[in-house]
């Protein structure tokens, strides 16, 4: 059975502060995905970053990068020099490959605000 | 546009009214889902369809009815609710079946208020 933990139920931060969203996983499978979203005030969820079990590399983009280690079964998500637009909901999701329909599973979500 | 469309935004509704949530994707996706959130509350996985065959139904109440007449469509009938059905409700569409997963696309959702 596959499993999301994101440990961290709210983080509050002061703008220009970097700030890692921590997210731990569970899986027997060998090939899987891991996936970031954002969900702002407005409800909907957006899509940050896929990486699948074989890519451990990690990935920048802009202030956002992503470090996955699959020795601790952890894909940590920072924000470096965080801003008041990114105050959201970030939800972590894992899909086994051979799951119903690449079926996702996702963490409680961790509520980020971000002062100025 | 995010490419998954949610018809209404918002939706109040008293107990004994039937009503439709609509979701629309034109992005290829055969797989589409319904997930409820609560307030204060992770994302429950309701319905998963794939290529138009309901897969999985996660011991939701009977009062949802989903219904997926073509891989572009998901629909999700209401009768019946009770206060503590009011949530966001969001529909999200994925490739399935392919080598690899993409990830969803979530459409802005509904806001259902029960009253």
């Amino acid at each position: 059975a596959q499993k999301v933990t994101q440990a961290q139920t709210e983080i509050s931060v002061v703008e220009k502060e970097d700030v890692t969203l921590d997210c731990v996983y569970e899986t027997r499978d060998t090939t899987y995905y891991l996936f970031w979203y954002k969900q702002p005030p407005s409800g909907e969820l957006v899509f940050l970053i896929r990486r699948n079990s074989f890519d451990e590399q990690n990935e920048i983009s802009g202030r956002y990068s992503w470090n996955f280690q699959k020795s601790t079964s952890s894909f940590n998500f920072t924000i470096t020099a965080s801003q008041v637009v990114d105050s959201a909901v970030y939800f972590c999701a894992l899909s086994e490959k051979n799951t119903n329909a690449g079926k996702s599973t996702f963490g409680d979500g961790t509520t980020l605000t971000v002062k100025p | 546009e995010t490419g998954v469309t949610q018809t209404p935004r918002h939706l109040v509704m008293g107990m004994t009214n039937k009503k439709s949530l609509k979701c629309e994707q034109h992005l290829g996706h055969n797989a589409m889902y319904w997930y409820k959130q609560s307030a204060k509350k992770p994302l429950e996985l309701m319905f998963v369809y794939s290529l138009e065959e309901r897969v999985e139904n996660n011991s939701v109440p009977s009062r949802f009815s989903p219904e997926c007449p073509n891989s572009s469509h998901l629909f999700l009938h209401l009768h019946t609710l009770q206060p503590e059905d009011s949530a966001l409700y969001l529909c999200a569409s994925s490739h399935s079946g392919r080598r690899e997963y993409y990830g969803y696309t979530f459409g802005s959702g509904t806001r259902l208020t029960v009253v």
